[in-house]
């Protein structure tokens, strides 16, 4: 059974750079046809989508968070990771990564979600 | 950029119909999935390519998607179905969430 499980620090200061990683087990992140994803949902609020990864690099970003975001994987560990630079509260949510399917140009939904990893940015 | 609308709360009574809407611009020519997420909870896939449903998830929950609007119905509600629930498009390479709504069992 694939189980997805997000670590980092759960504090950041303000105008630094959060970090987390998405470690997959129950399968290859390397050699399947899935993207792999991180959402954040800040307290309080809804979902907000901030990007996407193919194994083999290809990546999608939220426009608005674009100039901000980098996400890489790491075939070798299994393993995918988040960057998100000068960091506000406003960036402030739980963070949860997540496997994607998608079926075309017009599809793209997330069956594996992790249980979420919350990130607080304070002095 | 795109953009899909939810009503942000729904009430049912248990054992009835239960329908929420998410709207967006020929939101029918696209695919949408809708996810339900529970108090201290992840989000889990419920309906995805409009109407079929995710593994494990019961038969009480139907998915439509036609026009502008994409509706998730919920038959015999019960009161474990209360939660919030997130539609998702895809539009231009990007995730599009709707703002979710909260469905209340009174």
């Amino acid at each position: 059974q694939l189980q997805l499980q997000e670590s980092g620090p759960g504090l950041v200061k303000p105008s630094e750079t959060l970090s987390l990683t998405c470690t997959v087990s129950g399968g290859p992140i390397s050699g399947s046809s899935y993207y792999w994803g991180w959402i954040r949902q800040p307290p309080g609020k809804g979902l907000e989508w901030i990007g996407s990864i193919y194994h083999s690099g290809s990546t999608y970003y939220n426009p608005s968070l674009k100039s901000r975001v980098t996400i890489s994987v790491d075939t070798s560990n299994n393993q995918f990771s988040l960057k998100v630079s000068s960091v506000t509260a406003a960036d402030t949510a739980v963070y949860y990564c997540a496997r994607g399917s998608r079926g075309g140009e017009i599809n793209y939904y997330m069956d594996v979600w992790g249980r979420g990893t919350t990130v607080t940015v304070s002095s | 950029s795109y953009e899909v609308s939810q009503p942000p709360s729904v009430s049912v009574s248990p054992g009835q119909t239960a329908s929420i809407t998410c709207s967006g611009d020929k939101l029918g020519d696209k695919y949408a999935c809708w996810y339900q997420q529970k108090p201290g909870q992840s989000p889990v896939l419920v309906i995805y390519e409009d109407n079929k449903r995710a593994s494990g998830i019961p038969e009480r929950f139907s998915g439509s998607n036609s026009g502008n609007t994409a509706t998730l119905t919920i038959r015999g509600t019960q009161a474990m179905d209360e939660a919030d629930y997130y539609c998702q498009a895809w539009d231009s390479s990007t995730v599009v969430f709707g703002g979710g709504t909260k469905l209340t069992v009174l």
